[in-house]
């Protein structure tokens, strides 16, 4: 099965912030990969799939990037709404899905 | 309204079995693939189980294989988590979601559809 790391683990930022979130993948694989976002009590909501392509209705300051072992999530300028905690998740040749660790995104 | 509805959560003592139920309305449920995945407390997301849009591949995360089995039931627009043989490290929030994939191209979408969860406590 494919292991997904992510880093940072924590994140403080302040609104406006450009921010950076990277999932690695212990092997390469397809892009079928996607990004969540999950606030306390709620379900996780889907931000990104095929690695870069945005959700419908997901503002346009979020985006996706990489390839192979290695990809991004990017908010460009972080608002308040955006204080969460954002995941990637693969899903691999044999039809097994993993989720990375997860990133909390809190302000400083 | 899109919507998945979770029930069948509770307190069950180790060893015990639950059957969780998930309703879907306002999309193309017999279209969609169908998961389990739950969030235990002070953890990440864990994917638990999907099954394909026809019933008839059902796929297991090895921390559940042998003990869970994931049906569904298109006409009813529900998919299905037996749980048996529960276990202190089962106890979660376990949410139903949907996604859509293309064989042609491998190609998946993400899941894009969420229920609000139903949570599982393992005690005795």
């Amino acid at each position: 099965d494919i292991q997904l790391t992510q880093s940072p683990s924590f994140l403080s930022a302040s609104v406006g912030d450009r921010v950076i979130i990277t999932c690695r993948a212990s092997q390469g694989s397809r892009k079928n990969l996607a990004w969540y976002q999950q606030k306390p009590g709620k379900a996780p909501k889907l931000l990104i799939y095929d690695a870069s392509t945005l959700h419908s209705g997901v503002p346009s300051r979020f985006s996706g990037g990489g390839s192979g072992t290695e990809f991004t999530l990017t908010i460009s300028s972080l608002q308040p709404e955006d204080f969460a905690s954002y995941y990637c998740q693969q899903l691999d040749s044999h039809f097994v899905f993993t989720f990375g660790p997860g990133t909390k995104v809190d302000l400083k | 309204e899109v919507q998945l509805a979770e029930s069948g959560g509770g307190l069950v003592q180790p060893g015990q079995s639950v059957r969780l139920s998930c309703t879907a309305s306002g999309f193309a449920f017999s279209g969609y693939h169908l998961n389990w995945v739950r969030l235990a407390p002070g953890k990440g997301l864990e994917w638990i189980s999907s099954i394909s849009s026809n019933g008839d591949d059902k796929y297991y995360a090895d921390s559940v294989k042998g003990r869970f089995s994931i049906s569904r039931d298109n006409a009813k627009k529900s998919v299905f988590l037996q749980m048996d043989d529960l276990r202190a490290e089962d106890t979660a929030l376990y949410y139903c979601a949907g996604h859509y994939f293309n064989y042609v191209g491998y190609y998946y979408y993400g899941m894009d559809v969420w229920g609000q969860g139903t949570t599982v406590t393992v005690s005795s």
